[in-house]
């Protein structure tokens, strides 16, 4: 079964540079969320969207914005990176609702060095 | 937001034992679901509970609600190495999920 697709899965940047993730959900799937996760950390929520438009938004830095778009595919934009922005950052994607069960991707490691 | 804790942090156990992992919120819960992320890799659902005093078994595993839905907990029975890795409880609310703070789990052969 087709699964959340991420993509770089490595990145590595230099601090004040800019940063863009993308996340490809499962077929039919129209909500995507976006997590970060430090070292040893519970993943955090940064934002959601559903059906193209922002749902919800958590801890997620004014550095930082999102999009979902008409394929229902999402970027996560980051700009002026920090050393602390390295992490994992995962994207899940499910049916409408918080209630369902989210389905995450194998997430992209970001190191701002 | 909703604060959920976990208890134990860390469990390391022998394979074969049991163990028991709870979540603990201060406020009531409308559903919970739980996950599990293997060391390296990506949270993976792995049930969600509704009722009051719900109780779901998948094989080894057996996961409660509370009665007064601020609890959950994750029992495994006779654990195996590939038990290996982070529980988390998530209460589910509008669009996000919230973790708790996560139980990791070690088994020893």
């Amino acid at each position: 079964a087709a699964g959340v697709i991420q993509s770089p899965r490595h990145l590595i940047k230099e601090k004040r540079e800019t940063a863009t993730l993308k996340c490809y959900p499962i077929p039919r799937h129209d909500t995507v969320y976006w997590y970060q996760q430090g070292p040893g950390q519970d993943p955090q929520f940064l934002i959601s969207f559903y059906e193209k438009m922002q749902s919800d938004k958590g801890s997620i830095p004014d550095r930082f914005s999102a999009q979902q778009f008409s394929d229902y595919h999402s970027e996560l934009n980051m700009s002026s990176l920090e050393l602390g922005d390295s992490a994992l950052y995962f994207c899940a994607s499910s049916l409408e609702g918080g209630d369902y069960e989210q389905y995450f991707g194998p997430g992209t490691r970001l190191t701002v060095t | 937001g909703q604060q959920v804790m976990q208890i134990p942090q860390y469990q390391h156990v022998q394979e074969g034992e049991d163990l028991t992992t709870y979540c603990n919120s201060s406020t009531t819960l409308s559903n919970i679901q739980w996950y599990k992320q293997r060391p390296g890799g990506h949270p993976v659902f792995l049930i969600q509970l509704v009722k009051s005093g719900e109780v779901k078994k998948q094989k080894r595993l057996t996961f409660q609600f509370g009665e007064a839905k601020k609890n959950s907990s994750l029992h495994i029975t006779a654990t195996q190495t590939t038990d290996v890795g982070t529980y988390f409880c998530a209460p589910t609310g509008f669009q996000k999920l919230v973790f708790g703070t996560g139980t990791r789990l070690l088994v020893s052969p």
